[in-house]
């Protein structure tokens, strides 16, 4: 079945890069997603990601996709406090009957001053 | 802000009772999902309408229930609940409902069973 694994903390000095992982199932998913949550807050979109891309840049932010190995990543440059959150990464599956986004258990990135 | 909302908010029952979540769409959006966030499953695909018919159905309980209304609102309805039913609930929507498109999360309705 589907799956999307993220690992669970990471833990980073402000200023330093995060980089968060995500490894996926799915070989035919079109799209690739990060999202993140506030503490108390809804899911909110950060960047997606075609799948025959392998690299997107937005500001702070870089997705890496590795379509061979079903490995994605989220590099945010020059941490903030402000970037303490949950992040999810999620693959959009669609068959026959329809749509959904599979996501990962998110990553909580801690960052400390 | 996403554009999707949601109420109510917050939401507080007992076991056994019946609640209606509401969500509205994004405008123009005619495609809307329903997902679940507890602790122990994380963030888990329920339901997905597109323009007043149902299109796909993910982990949904029997004693769940969702519409979609000609107006493109939609309602998810939660009977007999038990404690673990209490969670997050988001929705969210998109243009058209395909894979290709982007999927924009209202705020969620946390319910809380006691």
């Amino acid at each position: 079945g589907e799956d999307v694994e993220q690992s669970l903390f990471l833990s980073v000095r402000e200023g330093d890069s995060s980089v968060i992982n995500c490894t996926y199932t799915d070989s035919s998913s079109t799209y690739l997603y990060w999202y993140k949550q506030e503490p108390g807050a809804g899911l909110q979109l950060l960047t997606y990601i075609f799948s025959n891309m392998d690299m997107k840049q937005d500001q702070r932010l870089t997705v890496l996709l590795n379509k061979k190995d079903k490995h994605l990543s989220l590099r945010i440059a020059d941490t903030q406090t402000g970037d303490s959150a949950i992040y999810f990464c999620a693959e959009s599956i669609e068959n026959q009957a329809g749509t959904a986004l599979i996501f990962g258990k998110g990553t909580t990135l801690s960052v400390s001053s | 802000d996403s554009g999707v909302t949601q109420t109510p908010k917050h939401l507080i029952t007992a076991t056994g009772q019946r609640v209606t979540l509401r969500c509205s769409p994004r405008s123009g959006d005619l495609s809307v999902y329903w997902y679940q966030q507890s602790l122990d499953q994380g963030l888990q695909f329920l339901i997905q309408y597109y323009n007043g018919e149902e299109r796909a159905k993910g982990n949904i309980l029997e004693r769940f229930s969702a519409q979609q209304f000609p107006d493109l609102h939609s309602e998810l309805n939660l009977s007999s609940l038990e404690l673990g039913d209490s969670a997050l609930y988001f929705c969210a929507s998109s243009r058209s409902g395909g894979a290709a498109e982007t999927q924009y999360f209202g705020p969620g309705t946390r319910l809380l069973v006691l």
